[in-house]
């Protein structure tokens, strides 16, 4: 498609498991952002990734989260032993230029929520 | 300390009824500031950029302005599709928007 997709929309762990969220940015777009949005809140910065290189972490909350972008396209948010402050939408944005060239305007997909039990 | 803070946190219209929405920002070395708007489920969805005090935008009945304190997005005669949180982001610095909370507007038909 031509937008940014999230997968999977949804999903329900237990507390203790690890999961798996992916994103597949538009096409050629070289930053990768990913942002967590607790409800009614405004989205948090997590991580940033120029191609493949992820030149940012600092907002990662714990070493339980992890992100990779290991081919400059699709890329992976992994949480393990998942806690219940972890339930949150995890969006992910892609904007074509990277750096300081990056004017801002980031293309959202529509998110991953995430369910902590 | 919030960087972005935006107000009201809610606001209710009646169609027609023109208002505006506040972004206030305490950084230093502004590069840009830009809204976005986010229905419900979705993600956001870029609407401005505005890099300079006094600059102006417009979409539709949108319009956003900047001054070196603050920026307001102006809604002319609402409708009820322009029901949406109002996201407003400023980025220092680096390459990365750090959003403020947000503003949700709903306006009533």
């Amino acid at each position: 498609g031509a937008g940014v997709s999230q997968s999977p929309r949804y999903k329900v762990a237990k507390r203790g498991q690890d999961v798996a969220l992916r994103c597949d940015p538009i096409s050629g777009h070289v930053s990768l952002f990913w942002y967590q949005q607790a409800l009614g809140q405004g989205p948090e910065f997590l991580t940033y990734f120029q191609n493949e290189a992820q030149l940012d972490k600092s907002g990662l909350p714990s070493d339980r989260f992890f992100a990779e972008r290991p081919e400059g396209s699709v890329s992976t948010l992994k949480i393990q032993r998942t806690q219940q402050e972890d339930s949150a939408v995890y969006l992910c944005a892609s904007s074509l230029a990277g750096g300081v060239a990056n004017t801002g305007e980031l293309f959202f997909g529509e998110g991953s929520r995430l369910t902590v039990l | 300390e919030d960087q972005v803070t935006q107000s009201p946190e809610a606001l209710r219209l009646q169609e027609g009824e023109s208002s505006s929405l506040n972004c206030s920002y305490t950084v230093s070395g502004l590069r840009g500031l830009f809204w976005y708007r986010q229905d419900p489920g979705k993600g956001p969805e870029f609407l401005f950029t505005l890099y300079s005090a006094g600059e102006e935008k417009e979409k539709e009945r949108l319009k956003a302005t900047l001054t070196k304190k603050e920026s307001f997005l102006h809604i002319t005669a609402p409708k009820p599709e322009d029901s949406a949180t109002y996201l407003c982001a400023v980025q220092v610095g680096s390459y990365i928007p750090t959003f403020g909370r947000g503003t949700s507007l709903i306006v009533h038909p």
